[in-house]
């Protein structure tokens, strides 16, 4: 069973469309994040739900909008799609906020290049 | 100033020598450390965590911390060619706030000579 799953896997499509990515993670855990990791393999925060509240949210276009309808799913959407919107973004989860003793367990990523 | 710096490597060593990556931050509440690894076209896999001052083995791993100086290291002993991958340091502080998220480096690209 995968830990964190992630759907798709690959998303290719034109500027100024509109897409999803959805994420569920079957650990219990409380926590999900979006991160972006660009060319040069920098991962950066984007948003963080713990159980359904978003609780970080960095300074990201607001074409992105984050959902989680319950603690174990995290879904992204982006409107308007740009080229600089090209990269891989990761789907995360960890136990708790405060457990500063837990990594994250990472999706498999999505792999979005806009033409 | 990066909040988490790693050199990018490309850092190359010979099968069975000692890898070392090195990672500073610049927050000295940090309270924990993680080293992940990914390989190309994959996603970061957790390897170690350390939280004291000092080492932490694990198999061929060793963790080192020295909070005065900023400083966390990751040593592999007797390197393999299934060691090649981008490693990458992650950083969780109090002054991230509630949510304490991981900053991470930007990765040190690892290859192992046969």
């Amino acid at each position: 069973d995968t830990a964190v799953s992630q759907t798709p896997k690959y998303l290719v499509t034109q500027m100024g469309n509109d897409k999803s990515i959805k994420c569920e993670q079957n650990l219990g855990h409380d926590t999900m994040y979006w991160y972006k990791q660009d060319s040069k393999k920098f991962l950066k925060i984007m948003f963080s739900y713990n159980n359904k509240e978003l609780i970080i949210n960095e300074t990201v276009p607001n074409r992105f909008s984050p959902k989680s309808p319950d603690k174990a799913h995290l879904n992204l959407h982006i409107n308007s799609l740009e080229l600089g919107d090209s990269a891989v973004y990761f789907c995360a989860s960890s136990p708790k906020p405060r457990d500063t003793n837990y990594g994250y367990t990472f999706g498999s990523g999505t792999r979005l290049t806009v033409v | 100033q990066k909040e988490v710096e790693q050199n990018s490597g490309p850092l190359s060593v010979p099968e069975g020598a000692i890898a070392s990556l090195n990672c500073t931050y610049s927050d000295r509440g940090s309270q924990s450390f993680f080293w992940y690894r990914q390989y190309s076209g994959k996603s970061p896999e957790l390897i170690m965590f350390i939280y004291s001052n000092g080492d932490k083995e694990d198999g061929r791993f060793t963790a080192q911390l020295n909070k005065a100086s900023q400083y966390v290291s990751l040593l592999i002993r007797d390197s393999q060619p299934s060691d090649s991958a981008t490693y990458l340091c992650a950083v969780r502080s109090i002054s991230s706030g509630s949510a304490r998220q991981l900053t991470f480096g930007s990765g040190t690209q690892l290859t192992v000579l046969p």
